[in-house]
C-alpha cells in the first residue's frame, strides 16, 4: 500500500531549529500537509505545499519539497517551548488524505 | 503498532436517509477519539471530540443534532451523519491515541449524498 512515514520523536533545545521529516510513496500528491496537534486538542493545520513547489516560508516555518525523493520537511527556526507538539505530515491524493503517525517534538528550555 | 479501522470507506445513500461510520481501535483502548471532516481542496477540520461514556464535544458550527457521535466503549466511537444532503458529502476521518504512539488515523470514509 501507500505508505507516509515519519520519525517518532525529536528532540530539541529552546532556540534551536527543529526539522521534522517525512517520506512519501505516492508521487500522484497534489497538495502536502503539516498539521500540529497539542495535548489533548485536534489538529491545527500549519502549513501546505502545492506538489509543484520546492519550498515555502512562513514566518519561522520552512517547507522544503522534494519530489524527487519524494521527501518533505519541516523546519522551526528558533523553536520555542510552545512548538512542542505532535506534528503530522499528510499528503492529498485522489481526493483522499493520507497521515504519517506523526513526530513528538519535545523542546528542552 | 497501533491500529484504527474505520468503516465504510466509501458510502453512497440517497438525500435524506442517514449514514453510520464506525471508528474502532484494533488493539488499544482509546478514551478519546477525534473526527475530522474535509473539504474538496481545503485542509482538514476538526468537528468533535469524541470522549468514552460521555457526550462528544462538538467545535463550533458542528450541528451536534445532525453529526452524532456516540462513544460506547473503549474501542468503538461512531458518527452518524442524520438526514444527510448533497453538502453533507465530504471525506470523514478519525483518529485515536495509544499514548505510547502517538495518534492513528482511520482510512477515511469518502461520503457520497445524491
Amino acid at each position: 500500500g501507500e505508505d507516509v512515514e515519519q520519525s517518532l520523536f525529536l528532540s530539541v533545545r529552546e532556540g534551536d531549529s527543529s526539522v521534522i521529516n517525512c517520506t512519501y510513496t505516492d508521487s500522484s500528491s497534489t497538495y502536502l500537509y503539516w498539521y500540529k496537534q497539542e495535548p489533548g486538542a485536534g489538529l491545527q493545520l500549519l502549513t501546505y505545499i502545492f506538489s509543484n513547489m520546492d519550498m515555502k516560508q512562513d514566518q519561522r516555518l520552512t517547507v522544503l519539497l522534494n519530489k524527487k525523493d519524494k521527501h518533505l520537511s519541516l523546519r522551526i527556526a528558533d523553536t520555542q517551548t510552545g512548538d512542542s507538539a505532535i506534528y503530522f505530515c499528510a499528503e492529498w491524493v485522489n481526493n483522499d488524505m493520507r497521515f504519517g503517525a506523526g513526530t513528538r517534538l519535545t523542546v528542552k528550555p | 503498532g497501533a491500529v484504527v479501522s474505520q468503516h465504510p470507506s466509501r458510502v453512497i445513500c440517497k438525500s435524506g436517509t442517514s449514514v453510520k461510520i464506525e471508528c474502532r481501535s484494533l488493539d488499544f483502548q482509546a478514551t478519546t477519539m477525534f473526527w475530522y471532516r474535509q473539504f474538496p481542496k481545503q485542509s482538514l477540520m476538526l468537528m468533535a471530540t469524541s470522549n468514552e461514556g460521555s457526550k462528544a464535544t462538538y467545535e463550533q458550527g458542528v450541528e451536534k443534532d445532525k453529526f452524532l457521535i456516540n462513544h460506547a466503549s473503549l474501542t468503538l466511537s461512531t458518527l452518524t451523519v442524520t438526514s444527510a444532503h448533497p453538502e453533507d458529502s465530504s471525506f470523514y476521518i478519525c483518529s485515536a491515541s495509544e499514548s505510547a504512539y502517538g495518534y492513528t488515523f482511520g482510512s477515511g470514509t469518502r461520503l457520497t449524498v445524491v
